[in-house]
């Protein structure tokens, strides 16, 4: 069974600071990862996608991936309120099926 | 560009019923997965239609089908609905290739009684 791990969370992060979240992924064969954002009540929207091992950054957000620990990351930044949600981490794997993780939920404390 | 739309938003059905969802992709893609979300499992894939083909399929019983029209919109049915089929259903369109970014639609709410 091909498995997206998220902690779930709830991580509490001050406003200001780096929000760091996790995920880890069981299928080697796997060549895009994807991060979205879901707010209470809405539909995912995304934020990061990334398929080259390393960083990519975009504004607040750095998206890190390693393949060979079969693991990627999204830091947020300067954390805003606005940043409180659920971030789901989404990979697709060797048979284009895209499977998503549970979602961390991010809070965000003024 | 208008984003994808679903409809209904919320539906109410009873047990042993049939619906039918659906979902009007962003105008130019050709792509339309089909997704159940619930607070105990998450986002769980359902199956991908490209060109009025499925191309990929889930790991749901066979009471869930869909299908795809030549303008790419598509439709979600679910017969002999049971109490666990309450979920968010969410349909997501991308141009076409599976690694491209998919833009989700607002979802249709369905609760089972």
């Amino acid at each position: 069974q091909k498995e997206v791990e998220q902690n779930s969370g709830p991580l509490s992060v001050p406003e200001g600071a780096i929000a760091s979240l996790n995920c880890t992924y069981s299928d080697r064969g796997s060549q895009s990862f994807f991060w979205y954002r879901q707010y209470s009540g809405k539909s995912p929207e995304l934020i990061m996608f990334i398929y080259s091992n390393g960083d990519k950054e975009d504004g607040r957000f750095t998206a890190q991936l390693n393949k060979a620990s079969q693991y990627v990351s999204l830091l947020i930044r300067d954390s805003q309120p606005s940043d409180s949600a659920t971030y789901l981490c989404a990979v697709n794997d060797r048979d284009d099926k895209i499977i998503f993780g549970k979602g961390t939920r991010l809070h965000i404390l003024p | 560009k208008a984003g994808v739309t679903q409809t209904p938003r919320y539906l109410i059905k009873t047990r042993g019923q049939q619906v039918t969802l659906s979902c009007s992709p962003i105008s130019g893609h050709r792509s339309v997965s089909w997704y159940q979300q619930t607070p105990g499992q998450g986002l769980q894939f359902l199956f991908e239609y490209f060109s009025e083909t499925q191309r990929n399929k889930g790991n749901f019983p066979g009471r869930f089908s869909g299908r795809q029209f030549s303008n790419s919109r598509s439709e979600m049915n679910v017969s002999t609905l049971e109490l666990g089929d309450s979920a968010l259903y969410l349909c997501a369109s991308s141009l076409g290739r599976t690694e491209e970014t998919q833009y989700f639609g607002p979802g249709t709410r369905l609760l089972v009684l």
